[in-house]
C-alpha cells in the first residue's frame, strides 16, 4: 500500500517555465489537495478536489492549475513559474463522509521541493 | 488575526521531559482537532486526532481539547529524541479544508 506518491522529490525551474508536479493516491479517496509550505507560514492550501471532475480553489490558488480525471490523480501545474513558487509542495488526501475517524483525516505524500531561479 | 495561531519554538529539552505544546484558535465552528508531526524533509503523518472537549491518551502522548477557551494542547511524556520533529496541529468543522497552525519545532536532547 503506497498511500500517497509524489513526483518529482526534487526540481529546479527558471522564471516562466512551466512544469507538472504529479500526485498519485491507492487509497480510493474522494478527496484529494495541494498545499505549499513556507518557513513560518505553515501549511496554504492551494486547490482541492472532492471527486473526480471536480477540483476548487483554496487559499492560494494563483499561478497554479489543477485537473481531477480520475480519482487516483491529481497533478498540479505551475503555468509560468515565479521565484515566489518556490517552496515545499505536498499533495495530501482522505476520505470523504460517514462518522469521523481515522480515514477523514489527511494523509500526506512526501513532497516535491521545487526551486525557482 | 491567524485563524490558528502556534508558537513556532523552537523548543529544546532534555530527554525524558515532558513537553507541551499548544494552539490557540479563532474560529468557534472547528469540531475536529488533529496533531502531525513532520521530520526534516518529510511530509506530515498524523499523530492524533480528537474530536470535541476533552483528553484523549495513546502511549506517551495526550491530546486536550478546550472548545470553550479555544485551545488545545499536545503532551509528550517521557521525551525520546526520535520525538524531536514539528509538530502541527490542525483543526476542521467537519467541512472539507483543514486549517493548519504554523507548526513548532521541537528538539528532544540525549
Amino acid at each position: 500500500n503506497a498511500g500517497v506518491t509524489q513526483t518529482p522529490k526534487f526540481q529546479v525551474l527558471k522564471t516562466g517555465q512551466s512544469m507538472t508536479l504529479q500526485c498519485a493516491q491507492d487509497m480510493n479517496h474522494e478527496y484529494m489537495s495541494w498545499y505549499r509550505q513556507d518557513p513560518g507560514m505553515g501549511l496554504r492550501l492551494i486547490h482541492y478536489s472532492v471527486g473526480a471532475g471536480i477540483t476548487d480553489q483554496g487559499e492560494v490558488p494563483n499561478g497554479y492549475n489543477v485537473s481531477r480525471s480520475t480519482t487516483e490523480d491529481f497533478p498540479l501545474r505551475l503555468l509560468s513559474a515565479a521565484p515566489s513558487q518556490t517552496s515545499v509542495y505536498f499533495c495530501a488526501s482522505k476520505s470523504s463522509g460517514g462518522s469521523f475517524s481515522g480515514a477523514n483525516v489527511l494523509t500526506f505524500g512526501a513532497g516535491s521541493r521545487l526551486t525557482v531561479l | 488575526q491567524k485563524e490558528v495561531e502556534q508558537d513556532p519554538g523552537p523548543l529544546s529539552v532534555p530527554e525524558g521531559a515532558i513537553v507541551s505544546l499548544n494552539c490557540t484558535y479563532s474560529n468557534s465552528a472547528f469540531q475536529y482537532f488533529m496533531w502531525y508531526r513532520q521530520y526534516s524533509r518529510k511530509g506530515p503523518e498524523l499523530l492524533m486526532y480528537t474530536y470535541s472537549s476533552g483528553n484523549k491518551e495513546d502511549g506517551r502522548f495526550t491530546a486536550q481539547v478546550d472548545k470553550s477557551s479555544k485551545y488545545i494542547s499536545l503532551f509528550i511524556r517521557d521525551s525520546q529524541p526520535s520525538d524531536s520533529a514539528t509538530y502541527l496541529c490542525a483543526m476542521d468543522n467537519y467541512g472539507q479544508n483543514f486549517v493548519f497552525g504554523p507548526g513548532t519545532r521541537l528538539s528532544v536532547l540525549p
